[in-house]
């Protein structure tokens, strides 16, 4: 059984960095591309960025310039770093995976909330 | 990027109702578009992923269709536990992107 699993701190400084793993249980990572989202409260869903089991990235254009993913497939783990935060970052984060070759993501991590706040 | 558009944006029905949830997109996503559904405090579940195929577990009441710019999602027959937030997403082009949601609720 896929378990996706996101951690990371709670309470984030404004300006510091946000830093969450997404951990894989249930088998091999390859042929991943693991999305991250970020859902603000009672907002909807955005799509941050995604990597590769083999450490393609793709960022959204509106988070590319603090945003940094990657891949450490011998722990079967995902990293997302958010630099430079403000209240505005505050919001539930998520990891999902899209299969190779498949174009919808299946399979999601329970969602971590991340404050940002002094 | 690709805008995508819900209507509506919340709906009222009773148990039993047939339901439709619309998804325009601002440019032709071929059939790329999932529906996902999330209730409060819990994780997006996928429900219809390629315009219309219907994600395994899932129960055959919710169907979908459209392609190119225009998509339904369908609920036959509404249970207790389909009152959610319906959200469409495209994954033709990053970034990919949602719907608002679609808030379906208890008449």
């Amino acid at each position: 059984q896929v378990q996706l699993q996101e951690s990371g701190p709670g309470l984030v400084k404004p300006s510091e960095t946000l830093s969450l793993t997404c951990t894989v249980s249930g088998g091999s990572i390859s042929s991943y591309y693991l999305s991250w989202f970020r859902q603000p409260p009672g907002k909807g869903l955005e799509w941050i960025g995604y990597i590769s089991y083999t450490g393609t990235t793709d960022y959204s254009p509106s988070l590319r310039s603090r945003v940094t993913m990657s891949v450490d497939t011998s722990k079967n783990q995902f990293s997302l770093r958010l630099t430079s935060v403000t209240a505005a970052d505050t919001a539930v984060y998520y990891c999902a995976r899209q299969l190779s070759g498949y174009f919808y993501f299946d399979y999601w991590g329970r969602g971590t909330l991340v404050t940002v706040s002094s | 990027d690709i805008q995508m558009t819900q209507s509506p944006s919340s709906l009222s029905a009773s148990v039993g109702d047939r339901v439709t949830i619309n998804c325009r997109a601002s440019q032709s996503i071929s059939h790329y578009l999932n529906w996902y559904q999330q209730k409060p405090g819990k994780v997006p579940k996928l429900l219809i992923f390629a315009a219309s195929s219907l994600q395994s577990g899932v129960p055959s009441r919710f169907s979908g269709s459209g392609s190119g710019t225009d998509f339904t999602l369908t609920i036959n027959s509404l249970q207790p536990e389909d009152f959610a937030t319906y959200y469409c997403q495209q994954n033709h082009n990053t970034p990919y992107t949602f719907g608002q949601g679609t808030r379906l609720e208890i008449k």
